[in-house]
């Protein structure tokens, strides 16, 4: 079966602009985390999505924002961009919340320029 | 919420030597403990999982086993390979059903 697919694989953006990132995960898994990867801070929860709301939420400030369709497909959306920003967007799908082996796609690489 | 903490940082080993990494969780209703490898510029992929009912599971060269009271789990991968090379990452879920990772790491297999 196809696996988690994140679109697109690289974005390219100027700080104060707002960029939307795509996760498609694996057919029959309604919940959808996604994380930002840097350099040595490993994988930092954003948020977690379930039957198209919102579980929980990491220690992000506002400008991250999420959501999710009745498909299951989740986008997050960063807006007024900062050199910060930059990072691996990793989301991950399972079949159920937290107990389950989450399934991560291939990431997303922002760079802030 | 959970709090994860994974130690060392950085581990370098013999081939053929064992490796261990520990992780610590804060939240005692936790009870789902999986171990992700990210080999580099690939997505992390699950090695290894055990739940809060069971000690100890083992895969091969990998174990994992789990102390409920101290509130900590460790991975253990013997006779270790070049392909071994990688960081691991813990993670636990706790009541908010969400998986905490912890912050990885680096192993290195030397020749």
């Amino acid at each position: 079966k196809a696996g988690v697919t994140q679109t697109p694989r690289y974005l390219i953006k100027t700080r104060g602009q707002q960029v939307t990132l795509s996760c498609s995960p694996i057919s029959g898994h309604r919940s959808v985390s996604w994380y930002q990867q840097t350099p040595g801070q490993g994988l930092q929860f954003l948020f977690e999505y379930f039957s198209e709301t919102q579980r929980n939420k990491g220690n992000f400030p506002g400008r991250f924002s999420g959501r999710q369709f009745s498909n299951s497909r989740s986008e997050m959306n960063v807006s007024t961009l900062e050199l910060g920003d930059s990072a691996l967007y990793l989301c991950a799908s399972s079949l159920e919340r937290g107990i389950t082996e989450a399934f991560f796609g291939q990431g997303t690489r922002l760079t802030v320029v | 919420g959970e709090n994860v903490e994974q130690h060392p940082s950085t581990l370098s080993v013999q081939e053929g030597d064992s490796a261990v990494i520990k992780c610590t969780y804060s939240d005692s209703a936790s009870n789902y403990f999986p171990w992700y490898k990210q080999e580099l510029g690939k997505r992390p992929q699950l090695i290894i999982d055990i739940r809060s009912n069971v000690g100890e599971k083992k895969d091969q060269r990998i174990a994992v086993t789990l102390n409920k009271t101290a509130k900590h789990f460790s991975l253990h991968i013997t006779e270790t390979q070049p392909e071994d090379s990688a960081v691991y990452f813990c993670a636990a879920t706790g009541s908010a059903r969400q998986l905490t990772f912890g912050s990885g790491t680096q192993l290195t297999v030397l020749p």
